[in-house]
């Protein structure tokens, strides 16, 4: 079965520090990759998605991931955090053989502090 | 406007009701999913519709039963509830069932069953 893993539980950073949040999945076939935030009291909302081509993809606010096949990664980067980035972050795979339904991580607390 | 919506927002009930949570999404999506997020933020598939067919059925108790009156509505409904029921339940919807767009959620309902 399909599963997701994210390494970080939380995460708590200053304002201008570098962030790299971790995902690991674990399935043999083509799969799509999703980072997804929920700030606080929020609905989620996509960051970045891969489906194919380019392995490193660039999202919205600043944030990019890289996908590793090889490794069956695909770890969320910001070069310069800053405090309104503060929020929950998953990541989330989907193959086309499971009906498009979305597997999440656990989910990483980011916190950072002003 | 708001493209998934939800209601109620929070919804508070005694150990043994019965209550449903409503959906509409207004993006004239074909796919609408349910997602329920447990007290540790844990975001797990229940139902999928596509089309007002269900396509994808976790292993939910019968006690949930969801209904899709059109394509653009996906209600949940909740027999018997349980202390077990409490946590945000989330809807959303994508323009296909495959694995390949991207999903739009909504604000969430906020089950609280004492």
């Amino acid at each position: 079965a399909q599963s997701v893993s994210q390494h970080n539980h939380h995460v708590i950073l200053s304002e201008a520090a570098s962030l790299e949040l971790g995902c690991n999945y674990s399935y043999g076939g083509t799969v799509n990759l999703f980072w997804y935030v929920q700030y606080p009291g929020q609905h989620l909302q996509l960051l970045l998605k891969y489906f194919s081509g380019d392995p490193l993809v660039k999202g919205i606010k600043g944030f990019e991931a890289e996908f590793i096949k090889s490794k069956f990664s695909f770890n969320l980067r910001k070069p310069s955090v800053q405090w309104s980035d503060t929020a929950e972050y998953f990541c989330a795979v989907s193959s086309y053989n499971q009906g498009g339904k979305l597997i999440f991580g656990q989910g990483t607390e980011l916190s950072v502090k002003p | 406007d708001t493209a998934v919506s939800q209601t109620p927002k929070y919804l508070v009930t005694q150990m043994g009701n019965d209550k449903s949570i409503k959906c509409e999404q207004n993006l004239g999506h074909d796919t609408m999913y349910w997602y329920k997020q447990d007290s540790k933020k844990f975001l797990k598939i229940m139902f999928s519709y596509n089309n007002k067919e269900l396509i994808i059925n976790e292993t939910v108790p019968n006690r949930f039963s969801p209904k899709s009156p059109d394509k653009a509505h996906l209600n949940l409904h909740i027999n018997s509830l349980e202390l077990g029921d409490s946590a945000v339940y989330f809807c959303a919807s994508s323009q296909e069932a495959g694995a390949v767009d991207e999903q739009y959620f909504g604000p969430g309902t906020r089950l609280t069953v004492t």
